[in-house]
């Protein structure tokens, strides 16, 4: 089966932690982005890559980073500089610019 | 700067009923626009995409509607049923080179009562 698959479902992190959320696709996208959704926001773009070994930052960038090293995998760190991680994180994938962008079933991230 | 709005923010229903969801933007300058639906706790699911040049798309029950010169679409649910309850999202890709992002609206929250 096509997809996006997102690990671990759930996240729990102590403060001070780095922790790294896994999301890993086999529809051959080259676009793949992650957005962080929080109650009563919309989605917020947090990355995005078009191409491998390329990414850029989006609205709210600070605290998080990534790699795009392989066409399929897009990890994402969530540092220790990040102060409010607690938030349901989205992984999502395109063909390009043209086409439908297709969504993993998510990780929600817990900070105890 | 691009903005996508959902009104309302929630909606509940009786079975059966035809129901319009609506989304605004205020840059009409837009690649495409994509509806989504969001079950609790889940991803989002893809319901229907429509490209900057079409007016509309359909799928079942479901009929998507573009008007970009007043920036609005509508999603058009026929013959809602409970299975229908679902957060559901529009986003908007902006007509920006060499930018493949979406921006998202922040829902309509629809209960189908049976």
């Amino acid at each position: 089966d096509g997809g996006i698959t997102q690990s671990p479902k759930y996240l729990f992190r102590k403060e001070g932690q780095n922790v790294t959320l896994s999301c890993e696709q086999n529809l051959n996208h080259d676009a793949m982005y992650w957005y962080r959704q929080d109650p009563g926001q919309g989605l917020r773009l947090i990355y995005y890559s078009q191409i491998v070994n390329d990414f850029q930052k989006g609205d709210i960038a600070e605290g998080y980073s990534v790699s795009r090293e392989k066409k399929e995998s897009f990890p994402l760190t969530v540092t220790s500089a990040q102060k409010n991680p607690t938030a349901f994180y989205l992984c999502a994938s395109s063909i390009g610019r043209e086409g439908s962008a297709f969504f993993g079933q998510g990780t929600r991230l817990t900070v105890v | 700067k691009q903005e996508v709005t959902q009104i309302p923010a929630a909606l509940s229903v009786p079975e059966g009923e035809n129901l319009v969801l609506n989304c605004s933007f205020t840059d009409s300058a837009i690649y495409n626009l994509q509806w989504f639906r969001q079950d609790p706790g889940k991803g989002l699911t893809s319901l229907l995409l429509i490209q900057s040049s079409q007016r509309e798309q359909t799928s079942g029950r479901l009929n998507a509607s573009l008007d970009k010169s007043s920036g609005r679409s509508t999603l058009y649910i026929a013959a809602s049923q409970p299975g229908d309850s679902a957060t559901y999202l529009c986003a908007v890709r902006p007509l920006t080179s060499g930018t493949y992002k979406y921006i998202f609206g922040t829902g309509t929250r629809l209960k189908v009562l049976a």
